[in-house]
This record gives structure tokens, C-alpha cells and sequence, in this order.
């Protein structure tokens, strides 16, 4: 399975979009690119996923470039309680969880 | 239609006793993956079960741990004489279907070994 590449941590003003970056550069034509996050200790919880094209839910939206070497999720209105670590996640088989992106949403 | 659910959610044992973490899945889900997470680090896999087999165990310790998801009941997460290396949080995940299929968590089982 790919590896990702996080920042670890962004500071977002509430209110505002919150864009979170994942590199995925060895990716391969049959994995996908899924988004999870993890509030304090609480178990993961599945945000959004997409193979080739950008897809949007009720919670965020992903963008994947064209080479699907690297992708965006975006909050599109970011609140306190979108504060946690957030995992940019590839896969074919099991799921490997990096450190993931520590989004700290601010007043 | 409830979630998944993992008992207990604080399990404290000394040195040398035994563990056991229970999943059940999400209904109609017939797949589990357990992880473990240590304080301040991502979730790193240990097991995939499919009803009455083991599909992929490359994340499990060689010694001490194994699991089984037997046809009728939870899923469990056996390990035998812990160490304190062992503390840790343990998730447990389900899916209708296999590898391609977004994993649902449960609120994990936190292990303390004195």
C-alpha cells in the first residue's frame, strides 16, 4: 500500500474553510484515497473517500489532482468541533493510519 | 441500526494475566480488522477476519496474541500473559465487504497493564 505525507498540524479560524494537503505520490491505478479523523481519543471516523474523481458529502469535499499524486480535503466551514487528527489514508488492502494532521480549529 | 461495539472500554490487568477485547460488528458487516494505538501515535493494523477466517495477520505480534471471529458472536482479540508494552488502545473496525469498503470503528478498548 502507498505511503502519505502529512503535515503535522494547521491551525484554522472558525468559520473559515479548512483545507488539509496529503501526498500520495507512489499511489497506484487500484487504490484509493480515503479520509478519516479522530477526535481526542475517540475511534476513527470515516469522512469521505475517491478513486479518481473529486467527491463531495454532507461533512467535507475532496479534491484529487489529475495524476493522483497528491489531495485536498476541504471543510468548507470549519467549527470547534472539527478539531482533531486528521488521516489521509491509501489503499488496495488494509488501511495504513500515519500521524495524520492535527487540525486545530480556533474562535 | 448501532454501531460497532467493543467491550469492555477500560480493561486494567497485571503483568502475566490474560486479555480478551470483544467487537461486535455493525450488522450485516461480516468483516473485522482490529488496530492498535499507542499514546500519541497513528493506529497501526493487526489483524483481518473474515467469518471464521483469518484473512490477513501481518500486523499481529508473532507471540502472545491472536484472534478469531468465530460464525456466531464477536470477534476476539486474545492476549496472553501481558506485558506493559501491551498498554495501549485497541479498535476494532467492520465492513459488509472486503478491502475496497470504507471501515466503520468502534470506540476501542483501552488496556492498562500494571
Amino acid at each position: 500500500d502507498a505511503k502519505t505525507t502529512q503535515p503535522p498540524s494547521m491551525d484554522c479560524a472558525e468559520g473559515r474553510a479548512a483545507n488539509l494537503p496529503c501526498n500520495h505520490s507512489t499511489i497506484s491505478g487500484n487504490e484509493y484515497v480515503y479520509w478519516y479523523r479522530q477526535i481526542h481519543s475517540q475511534g476513527p471516523q470515516y469522512i469521505i473517500h475517491g478513486l479518481k474523481n473529486n467527491e463531495t458529502n454532507e461533512m467535507a469535499s475532496l479534491i484529487i489532482t489529475e495524476d493522483r499524486k497528491s489531495s485536498t480535503l476541504i471543510l468548507p466551514h470549519a467549527t470547534l468541533r472539527d478539531t482533531a487528527v486528521y488521516y489521509c489514508i491509501v489503499r488496495a488492502n488494509k488501511f495504513y493510519f500515519g500521524s495524520g494532521t492535527k487540525l486545530n480549529v480556533k474562535p | 441500526n448501532a454501531g460497532v461495539m467493543q467491550n469492555p472500554r477500560h480493561l486494567v490487568r497485571r503483568r502475566g494475566q490474560e486479555a480478551r477485547l470483544r467487537c461486535s460488528p455493525m450488522k450485516g458487516h461480516s468483516h473485522v480488522y482490529w488496530y492498535r494505538q499507542l499514546p500519541e501515535e497513528g493506529l497501526k493494523f493487526m489483524v483481518y477476519l473474515q467469518k471464521e477466517n483469518i484473512i490477513d495477520e501481518s500486523g499481529m505480534p508473532k507471540e502472545r496474541f491472536s484472534a478469531e471471529f468465530p460464525k456466531e458472536g464477536p470477534s476476539i482479540l486474545r492476549i496472553q500473559q501481558v506485558v506493559r508494552g501491551d498498554s495501549a488502545a485497541y479498535f476494532c473496525a467492520s465492513s459488509w465487504g472486503g478491502r475496497d469498503n470504507e471501515q466503520f470503528f468502534g470506540p476501542g478498548t483501552r488496556l492498562t497493564v500494571l
